[in-house]
């Protein structure tokens, strides 16, 4: 099995709502990272999760905030976004450090109202 | 924050043609290169992960060359298919987890 799975792959929330993203993975990876791509701009890294601890927080403001449960599964829960937020936030994964290739999702889709 | 520039923004070429494209990145302190193809409503597929100066990798009809003491790679389609369309990124690797993405080349393949 060599899929990143992540639901949903759209969602509409309103600026005062609580939401979360999925994403799973069950290659044995032990690093996870949320990346964050607007139209015709490169993902940008949010967060990544390194053996289930946070390794690396890009400045993410604290509206985004991100869980790793267990080494297979990663979480961004959201709340009080800003229509700005809108955007594809696509989860990957990789066995150890970011020298071996990354494993993505096909992202989920978010619009804030 | 290291920058990552990739060039053309979006390339058509007709089938059966072949093309490359090109990204450069800083030139010290290299540790690898990605190359990624995105297809439409997909996920970013790796293509390449490249460590060497000199590296030369091949997948099909797909090569890239690695150059780091000037900062470039290139990707070459040898042949190009209507299945070749997609948008090319390349990432520069900047601290062991961190992975830095340049805007892409969107291709368009025309039948």
């Amino acid at each position: 099995d060599t899929e990143v799975t992540q639901t949903p792959k759209h969602l509409v929330m309103g600026m005062t709502n609580k939401k979360s993203l999925k994403c799973e993975q069950h290659m044995g990876h032990r690093a996870m990272y949320w990346y964050k791509q607007k139209a015709k701009k490169p993902p940008e890294l949010m967060f990544v999760y390194s053996y289930e601890k946070l390794s690396i927080n890009e400045s993410v403001p604290s509206r985004f905030s991100p869980e790793c449960p267990n080494s297979s599964l990663l979480n961004l829960h959201l709340h009080a976004l800003q229509p700005e937020d809108s955007a594809l936030y696509l989860c990957a994964s990789s066995q150890g450090t970011a020298f071996g290739e990354l494993f993505f999702g096909e992202g989920s889709r978010l619009t804030v109202l | 924050i290291l920058n990552v520039e990739q060039s053309p923004q979006s390339l058509h070429v007709q089938e059966g043609d072949s093309t490359n494209f090109t990204c450069s990145f800083p030139s010290s302190n290299f540790y690898a290169l990605h190359w990624y193809r995105w297809e439409t409503a997909k996920s970013p597929e790796a293509l390449f992960v490249m460590t060497l100066n000199g590296d030369e990798k091949k997948k099909g009809r797909i090569s890239a060359t690695l150059n780091t003491k000037e900062g470039y790679s290139y990707l070459y389609i040898k042949g190009s298919q209507p299945e070749d369309s997609a948008t090319y990124l390349c990432a520069f690797i900047q601290g062991a987890q961190k992975l830095v993405f340049g805007q892409g080349t969107r291709l368009t393949i025309n039948p």
